[in-house]
């Protein structure tokens, strides 16, 4: 049973570029959530999303951030125009019951380098 | 706000030795409390998780203790192995799914 799926595991991307991340759940898995983790720091919750759904976006900076996860294929975290200060490593998890009480695993994660 | 505060950031044992790590929440409606052990340059990895509705769980030398009247959860590894350094995430969610972690603790576990 394979587990969380990010890729790419690296990405370089210049200012002002767009990052496309990706993300597939583990199998049965239907909620998805996104973390944030800078170099030397904790892990921030960004958004939580289940089939063609958003349901929570409170992590999200309001601006050249977008995630979905529609009803085929992984689930997307958007980055639109990168500046330096996204240089971090971004972490999907995947549950497969949602709320409070699920257990989140996570993948191998994507490190975004912008230069 | 929701607020995980975790302590101490960094804590060295010798093997063989005990190591606790201690982690407060503010929000009463956190009824699980999941720890996470992150490697360098990986993952992190889901090592033991707790419910409100018991106190202590055990998982060979890991053990986790809650005190839901206090507000407070703590991580136990005994007889500390080098394999065991690492940086060590406690969280809570807040109703709704995401999790709030604490800022984390390096553990270095020397021979």
């Amino acid at each position: 049973n394979a587990g969380v799926m990010q890729n790419p595991r690296h990405l370089v991307r210049r200012r002002g570029q767009e990052a496309r991340l990706r993300c597939s759940p583990m199998k049965g898995h239907s909620h998805v959530y996104w973390y944030r983790q800078l170099p030397e720091e904790g892990l921030k919750f960004m958004v939580y999303l289940q089939k063609e759904n958003i349901i929570d976006e409170s992590g999200m900076p309001k601006e050249r951030f977008s995630a979905e996860f529609p009803k085929e294929g992984p689930s997307i975290l958007r980055i639109q125009q990168v500046v330096r200060g996204d240089s971090a490593a971004y972490f999907c998890a995947s549950s497969y019951t949602g709320g409070a009480q699920g257990e989140q695993y996570f993948g191998p994660g994507t490190r975004l380098t912008v230069t | 706000g929701e607020n995980v505060e975790q302590h101490p950031s960094t804590l060295s044992v010798q093997e063989g030795d005990s190591a606790v790590i201690k982690c407060t929440y503010s929000d009463s409606a956190s009824n699980y409390f999941p720890w996470y052990k992150q490697e360098l340059g990986k993952r992190p990895q889901l090592i033991i998780d707790i419910r409100s509705n018991v106190g202590e769980k055990k998982d060979q030398r890991i053990a986790v203790t809650l005190n839901k009247t206090a507000k407070h959860f703590s991580l136990h590894i005994t007889e500390t192995q080098p394999e065991d350094s690492a940086v060590y995430f406690c969280a809570a969610p807040p109703q709704g799914g995401k999790l709030i972690f604490g800022q984390g603790t390096e553990l270095s576990v020397k021979p």
